[in-house]
């Protein structure tokens, strides 16, 4: 089946710690993205990516790191974990940058501790 | 700056009951405009979109105007199921731009 495959489902992190938050998508969509998702603040954008090889911040950068060595991989690093860093992590993908319809993961849920 | 603003929930609402979930725009251009669904546990799906004003979107019988002049796209459905109990989402995007904008989101829970 076509889509989003996020990894792992949900994770506990200990705070400091680095973690990767893996995303493939098998629709060969040019855009990519990466949301955090808050009780009360709906989504916010943290990276994005136009295609392969380029990256751009979003509203909430900061703390994260992306790359996108290839269409299909958009990972998302947490370099030293911390607390605030505690949401529901969405990855996302669209045909192009001006095709504004999203396609959503399933999500990841994880802790900082 | 542009954002979107929805009614705060959580809304419960009895089976075949009337749905409005309202959601109000502000935006420098002229966005499309988008409802999707967050059912438990999932990632957010798309539910209906518009893309230029008077635009009725509509699919699996909700339905929501693009109404310039009030900057409003709220969600209507006629009679709920409880299968609709989930978080909506107003959001608004700009042909060439990447952006999302993406409201706080309703929480809907619908009783048989």
């Amino acid at each position: 089946i076509a889509g989003i495959t996020q990894a792992p489902t949900s994770q506990i992190l200990a705070a400091g710690r680095r973690m990767t938050l893996r995303c493939t998508q098998d629709m060969r969509h040019n855009a990519m993205y990466w949301y955090r998702q808050d009780l009360g603040l709906g989504l916010r954008l943290i990276h994005y990516s136009n295609t392969a090889g380029t990256t751009g911040k979003g509203e909430v950068p900061d703390g994260y790191s992306v790359s996108r060595a290839n269409t299909d991989d958009f990972p998302l690093t947490l370099a030293s974990a911390v607390p605030s860093q505690t949401s529901v992590y969405f990855c996302a993908s669209s045909p192009t940058v001006e095709g504004p319809e999203a396609f959503f993961g399933q999500g990841t849920r994880l802790t900082v501790v | 700056g542009d954002s979107v603003t929805q009614m705060e929930g959580p809304v419960t609402l009895s089976e075949e009951a009337f749905l409005t979930i309202n959601c109000t725009y502000t935006a420098t251009g002229y966005p499309s405009l988008f409802w999707y669904v967050q059912y438990p546990g999932e990632g957010l799906q798309l539910l209906l979109k518009a893309t230029k004003a008077d635009d009725k979107g509509s699919n699996k019988g909700f339905e929501a105007t693009y109404r310039k002049e009030t900057t409003s796209f709220h969600l209507e459905k006629g009679s709920v199921q409880v299968s609709d109990s989930a978080v909506y989402f107003c959001a608004l995007t700009y042909t060439g731009g990447f952006k999302t904008i993406f409201g706080a989101g309703t929480r809907l829970f619908v009783k048989a």
